[in-house]
């Protein structure tokens, strides 16, 4: 009865360089979101995957923030050039589909950009 | 606006009833949301209110909510040290499309003995 998990749960990473995140949802999850966790923003949405419709993406905070999500399943969230306002908690939610209530939040993955 | 707003902090003896509050922006939010995030955890959902509700009871959980003045609380009576973190309001809009959350500042609990 695995819950949403993500991978690194720590990420040291240079300015400039580009970082891949990972989430594995919860099996049978249609529907998957990425969100930040940070000082100066709080939680803020960032994408949003529900099934084979193309994602939301109304949230990314610029052009350098892409995500996919191949076969319906594991989320990668990738950060090019990475800046120092880019430090902070990425968390990753799944729930069963649109309709749902509740949202299942992984552990996150803490990004620090020296 | 655009905003959730609560309280940062609040702190409360061991035993005493805690309440949280929280002012929301969107009257067609469907879902309000209660989540609890300890130290280096994931959110956890605490509980949740459809927006055709005044009041919902889960153990020693009480959530009101206000529709008119877009206000939500959450009681915890009998506080324990076990519910020191913070605590997130959040409200899923109808608008915009998808299921996502907007999520309030959220407000450190301290619970003292």
């Amino acid at each position: 009865g695995a819950g949403v998990s993500q991978s690194p749960s720590n990420k040291v990473t240079e300015k400039g360089k580009d970082v891949e995140l990972r989430c594995d949802p919860i099996s049978g999850h249609t529907a998957l979101y990425w969100y930040r966790q940070s000082l100066g923003q709080g939680l803020e949405f960032l994408i949003y995957f529900q099934g084979n419709s193309a994602p939301d993406k109304s949230g990314l905070p610029s052009d350098r923030f892409s995500a996919e999500r191949t076969g319906g399943s594991v989320s990668t969230l990738t950060i090019q050039r990475t800046q120092q306002e880019d430090s902070a908690v990425y968390l990753c939610a799944s729930s069963t589909g649109l309709e749902s209530y509740e949202q299942y939040f992984g552990p996150g993955t803490r990004l620090t950009v020296t | 606006g655009e905003d959730v707003e609560q309280s940062l902090f609040l702190s409360v003896r061991e035993g005493d009833s805690s309440v949280i509050n929280c002012t929301y922006t969107d009257s067609s939010s469907t879902y309000l949301y209660w989540y609890k995030q300890e130290p280096g955890a994931g959110l956890q959902l605490l509980t949740y209110i459809f927006s055709n509700m005044d009041m919902k009871q889960d153990q020693r959980l009480t959530v009101l909510l206000n529709k008119k003045d877009k206000h939500l609380s959450l009681r915890i009576a009998d506080t324990q040290t076990g519910d020191s973190a913070i605590y997130f309001c959040a409200e899923r809009r109808l608008t915009g499309g998808g299921n996502k959350l907007t999520f309030g500042t959220g407000t450190q609990l301290k619970v003292e003995l």
